[in-house]
């Protein structure tokens, strides 16, 4: 594709719902990274994937985040339980083994937990 | 860990002068990339400018130059000729230059550029 797509762009839920949130990479790329930014800040790292494999998910802040990438394509991050605390836009990017180590990201989520 | 840092939240700069955006950061680590995306309200983040650590040469896109400073640890970006479109939040990002299993980006808290026409 053209670049990354993220669906759906807007999403709000009620506290203790489940989420899912999807991304689809540039064809071709073999990384997928999700990162979680609060209102104001930089982005923070979540999640990595390189093709099926998640390699790092170090920065999931709780076990209600899980994020999968079965075929190495497209990735889910699901939120089980949603608390406030977890709104926030949630971006996504990928890069391919000759992008140079740049990421290119997509539009992101914007999730509103009421 | 390593830790990136934007000092200035906010700058402003007149419609066509030149405006430096200051970054530093903290690694231990020889060989790595550095970036500077921009993110205006309410669109996605785009890559402005990607600079190898183990090349001096300071990279260039068009209007948008960095000056990269190894030992200092400082990697700076200026915008030339301002122009409207420019404003937005910028981010200074850095990255490992190891390939596998460690290829997240590191990002600042940002600065906000706002152009005065």
């Amino acid at each position: 594709g053209a670049g990354v797509s993220q669906s759906p762009r807007y999403k709000v839920a009620k506290r203790g719902q489940d989420v899912a949130l999807r991304c689809d990479p540039i064809s071709g790329h073999v990384s997928l990274f999700w990162y979680q930014q609060a209102l104001g800040q930089g982005p923070e790292f979540l999640t990595y994937f390189q093709n099926e494999a998640q390699l790092d998910k170090s920065g999931l802040p709780s076990d209600r985040f899980f994020a999968e990438r079965p075929e190495g394509s497209v990735s889910t991050l699901k939120i089980q339980r949603t608390q406030q605390e977890d709104s926030a836009v949630y971006l996504c990017a990928s890069s391919g083994r000759l992008a140079g180590g740049a990421q290119y990201f997509g539009p992101g989520t914007r999730l509103l937990v009421l | 860990a390593q830790t990136v840092t934007q000092s200035q939240p906010e700058m402003s700069v007149q419609e066509a002068e030149t405006v430096t955006l200051s970054c530093t950061y903290d690694t231990s680590e020889s060989d790595y990339y550095l970036f500077w995306y921009k993110q205006p309200p309410s669109r996605q983040m785009i890559l402005v400018i990607r600079q190898e650590a183990y090349k001096q040469q300071n990279a260039t896109e068009n209007r948008f130059s960095v000056n990269f400073q190894k030992a200092a640890k400082s990697f700076s970006l200026k915008i030339s000729d301002s122009q409207l479109g420019d404003a937005a939040m910028y981010f200074c990002a850095y990255r490992t230059a190891t390939n596998f299993g460690n290829e997240k980006l590191t990002f600042g808290t940002g600065t906000r550029l706002t152009i005065i026409p």
